[in-house]
């Protein structure tokens, strides 16, 4: 079946420094979307892209939908401690019923 | 900001029993799916349901597995006979979905099932 393989697995880092994390997949993918998700709660979207090569940014968030469609990043500008939780990247693929392929997630983890 | 919501919200049950898992999606939606997160894991697809019918569902998703929308607003998720593999947070999430406009899927907090 279809793989995200998303890295890295976990980061741990300074407050105020930048982050970025990757995720790949041997599949074309329509949609890629990015996703928070707190202990005990359910995802919650962070960006959305539709479109190979956008770029879109939501505050301090900036991600990117390959060119090749197989591919995408977020990067998180000058963490703050409430960064903290587990972000997974999710794919949706050309022409099905809208299932997302997620990502095994990548913890963040800021040290103040 | 309209949401998904889920019930309840923990759940504990004997294996073998039946449980019933509920979700209201978002009221203009007309996609409807069920995930599942196994503890320390990804969250991984169950079903997907549309125009009453299941559109899609992956190998998780067997004959122990059912999906129903009894009404106009709530959406279930029937496990007939659980076992301790079922142990798991689901994930109720819906979408306007028209297979290719702008359209995003929204999730429910989720309904932790714990199966003894």
């Amino acid at each position: 079946g279809q793989q995200l393989n998303q890295s890295p697995q976990s980061m741990f880092i300074q407050e105020g420094e930048d982050v970025s994390m990757n995720c790949t997949s041997s599949s074309i993918f329509n949609t890629w979307l990015w996703y928070k998700q707190d202990p005990g709660e359910g995802p919650v979207l962070l960006i959305a892209l539709y479109k190979a090569g956008e770029l879109t940014s939501n505050g301090r968030l900036t991600a990117q939908f390959g060119i090749t469609r197989k591919d995408s990043f977020l990067n998180i500008s000058a963490s703050i401690p409430s960064d903290v939780g587990i972000y997974f990247c999710a794919g949706q693929l050309r022409g099905n019923t809208g299932k997302l392929i997620f990502g095994q997630g990548t913890t963040l983890q800021v040290k103040p | 900001e309209p949401e998904v919501t889920q019930t309840p919200s923990h759940q504990v049950t004997q294996m073998g029993q039946e449980v019933i898992l509920r979700c209201v999606p978002i009221s203009n939606h007309l996609y409807f799916y069920w995930y599942r997160q196994i503890l320390g894991q990804k969250v991984e697809f169950l079903v997907s349901f549309y125009n009453n019918e299941i559109s899609e569902k992956s190998e998780i998703f067997d004959d122990q597995f059912s999906v129903e929308r009894p009404d106009g607003s709530n959406f279930t998720l029937k496990i007939r006979s659980t076992k301790l593999e079922d142990s798991a947070m689901y994930f109720c999430a819906s979408t306007t979905f028209s297979g290719g406009a702008r359209e995003t899927q929204y999730f429910g907090p989720g309904t932790r099932l714990l199966v003894l």
